[in-house]
Formats: C-alpha cells, sequence, structure tokens
C-alpha cells in the first residue's frame, strides 16, 4: 500500500491556467505539508497544515492554496500559472507537529508550464 | 532563522571508495533534530536518519555512517565502501520545535555518482 500518494505524477499546462495537485496518505498522520523542489534540486518548503492551523512559508505567492477537505488529504490548488511555477512538488506527512517526526514523502508531481 | 549547508555540489567516486558527504547547519534553538534524506535517479525522497541536539553520539548502519558534532554544527554522512546503487542526490534538513509547522529546512543538496 502506498504511504503517501500523489495525483498527477505529470502535469503540463499553460500560462495563465488554475491547476490542481492531489495528495493523500493512509498512515494516519496529523500533519501534511507541500514542498517545492526546483531545478536546481533545492527543496523548499511551502505549507505546513493539521487539523490546528496552517502555516504558510512566507515566501509562497497567494496563487498557491492548500485545501484539506479531511485529515487524509491536503490538495494544492494554484491559480494563474507563470513559468516560474515548473518544478517537482512533494507532498509529505508526519505523526505530529513538533519537528522530531519523519516526514513521509509522496512520490512527486512534475509541474510543467509552457 | 535555520540554515542548512552542503557545500559539496557533486562527488563522483569508485565503487568501493569510501565517500563523506558534510553537512553544516545554523540554529538559534538548543532543541532541534537533524536528519538525512536520498532521492534516487527516480526521484522519491528516502528517509534516511533522524537525529536530535541532544544526543551526540555517531551512527552506524550498515555501510551508512553519521557522526555529528555540535561543536562545529556539522552532521555528516558517511558511506562505506560505495556501491553504484548508492548514486542519488543527499539531503541534509533541520527543524526546530519551536519554529511552528514542524517544517523542514533542506540543503541544497550533494549529488554523489557511484562509478563501476
Amino acid at each position: 500500500d502506498t504511504a503517501v500518494s500523489q495525483t498527477p505524477k505529470y502535469l503540463v499546462t499553460q500560462m495563465g491556467n488554475d491547476k490542481s495537485i492531489k495528495c493523500e496518505q493512509n498512515l494516519g498522520h496529523d500533519t501534511m505539508y507541500w514542498y517545492k523542489q526546483d531545478s536546481k534540486k533545492f527543496l523548499k518548503i511551502m505549507f505546513s497544515y493539521n487539523n490546528k492551523e496552517l502555516i504558510i512559508n512566507e515566501t509562497v505567492p497567494n496563487r498557491f492554496s492548500p485545501k484539506s477537505p479531511d485529515k487524509a488529504h491536503l490538495n494544492l490548488h494554484i491559480n494563474s500559472l507563470e513559468l516560474g511555477d515548473s518544478a517537482v512538488y512533494f507532498c509529505a506527512s508526519s505523526q505530529g507537529d513538533w519537528g522530531d517526526e519523519e516526514q513521509f514523502f509522496g512520490p512527486g508531481t512534475r509541474l510543467t508550464v509552457l | 532563522a535555520q540554515k542548512v549547508t552542503q557545500a559539496q555540489t557533486e562527488i563522483s567516486v569508485v565503487e568501493k571508495e569510501d565517500v563523506t558527504l558534510d553537512c553544516v547547519y545554523e540554529t538559534r534553538d538548543t532543541t532541534y533534530y537533524l536528519f538525512w534524506y536520498k532521492q534516487p535517479p527516480s526521484g522519491e525522497l528516502v528517509f534516511l536518519i533522524r537525529r536530535n541536539s541532544f544526543d551526540e553520539q555517531n551512527e552506524i548502519s550498515g555501510r551508512y555512517s553519521w557522526n555529528f558534532q555540535k561543536s562545529t554544527s556539522s552532521f555528516n554522512f558517511t558511506i562505506t565502501a560505495s556501491q553504484v546503487v548508492d548514486s542519488a542526490v543527499y539531503f541534509c534538513a533541520l527543524s526546530e520545535p519551536h519554529n511552528a509547522g514542524n517544517m523542514l529546512t533542506f540543503g541544497g543538496g550533494t549529488r554523489l555518482m557511484v562509478k563501476p
């Protein structure tokens, strides 16, 4: 069974479009995250979310918004896509939010904006 | 603010050589956690190890070992007798419990190429 899954694996779209990436975890974890990995492999946190609060990295444009229909899902919505949004996006989850726990990562979604 | 530096962007070794990947971190907290993740060519991120700031014991797991030194703010990773399957990008990361959200700060990664 896949612990953290993301769909789609690849996403190719035009500038200006709105798109979503779905993430689901079956680990019963309380906290979920989105990370962005750029073409140089730099990994950067975008959001952290649990049933108490959403923490947003201040550098993330407000065109990006996470939405959590339930504890097992944290979807990423992106409005008005730009060329610079092209990257691999990773979803992750952990049991708590104290900082001492391993985060389990999904397989990533490669987004290409043309 | 926290920061993680992996000064070696790329390392190339021949199979069976030992190799050490360096990681230096910055934090103002006295309690923090350090991690290593592996990203093979297939792209997924694989957890390798977690260390808390109060445990400076070195750890060995098979061919992998980690050297944590608070005095130099370093958490280095050594692969003994490297194999081609070790070829990957390796990331060091830091989290601080006092910062909300348990967000990991990653280093820039070190690409390890092991040649047969």
